[in-house]
């Protein structure tokens, strides 16, 4: 089976503090995705990444940034946390020709 | 712009009935699709997918239709079950695009009602 793990499932940060939402995978995946998920707006890209050290814009990457030094690892940034980030956080992998595994989740509340 | 969407965003039934999810796409060269469901709390969970040489497949209680003519997607569930309550959401990729990267649909929240 698929496993997609992710550091946290519940986060509470301070307006301004630097998050770190760690994602690992065990299926030796190339792709690695990070979205957020919220009511009424559904699944939006955040970044992602398709091999080690490379990464790519999605839909929403202001206020976010990302690192995947190794394939199994991929790691969401944000540089200085605000309120409009409280959000759920899911971290996906994939190969080449297969569907998205997703993580159970990070739910992340900014005060 | 291209979008991925959903006939009805609630779904009400009975356990035991079958269930009918729908779901419009607007890519017409989108050639790969998914289901997923999503129970409150986690992430969303793969259910069954399906590529566009296909019209039909189906997986354990569930069967994927996809009508290529009128871009229409369907999730049956059989038998539905109470554990089968969940948000389910349709997502579709088009393999000359990027990376494999999906296009999702916004959900349908499904109730069973024991």
């Amino acid at each position: 089976d698929v496993k997609v793990t992710q550091s946290s499932r519940y986060l509470v940060k301070r307006t301004g503090e630097k998050v770190f939402l760690e994602c690992v995978q065990d299926m030796d995946h190339e792709n690695m995705f990070w979205y957020r998920q919220d009511p009424g707006l559904g699944l939006r890209l955040i970044y992602f990444s398709y091999d080690v050290k490379m990464k790519e814009k999605g839909d929403i990457p202001e206020g976010y940034s990302v690192s995947r030094e190794k394939k199994e690892r991929f790691s969401l940034i944000l540089e200085s946390a605000s309120t409009n980030q409280t959000s759920m956080y899911l971290c996906a992998s994939s190969s080449s020709t297969d569907t998205q595994y997703f993580g159970p989740g990070t739910r992340l509340t900014v005060l | 712009g291209e979008s991925v969407g959903l006939h009805l965003p609630t779904l009400s039934v009975q356990e035991g009935d079958n269930s009918i999810i729908n779901c419009a796409y607007s890519n017409s060269a989108s050639d790969y699709f998914i289901w997923y469901k999503q129970e409150s709390g986690k992430g969303p969970q793969f259910i069954i997918d399906i590529r566009s040489n296909m019209d039909k497949r189906q997986g354990q209680r569930v069967t994927v239709l996809l009508n290529k003519t009128v871009k229409h997607l369907s999730l049956q569930i059989a038998a539905t079950q109470p554990g089968d309550s969940a948000v389910y959401f349709c997502a579709e990729n088009w393999s000359g695009g990027s990376n494999y990267k999906l296009t999702f649909g916004k959900g349908t929240l499904l109730t069973v009602n024991p």
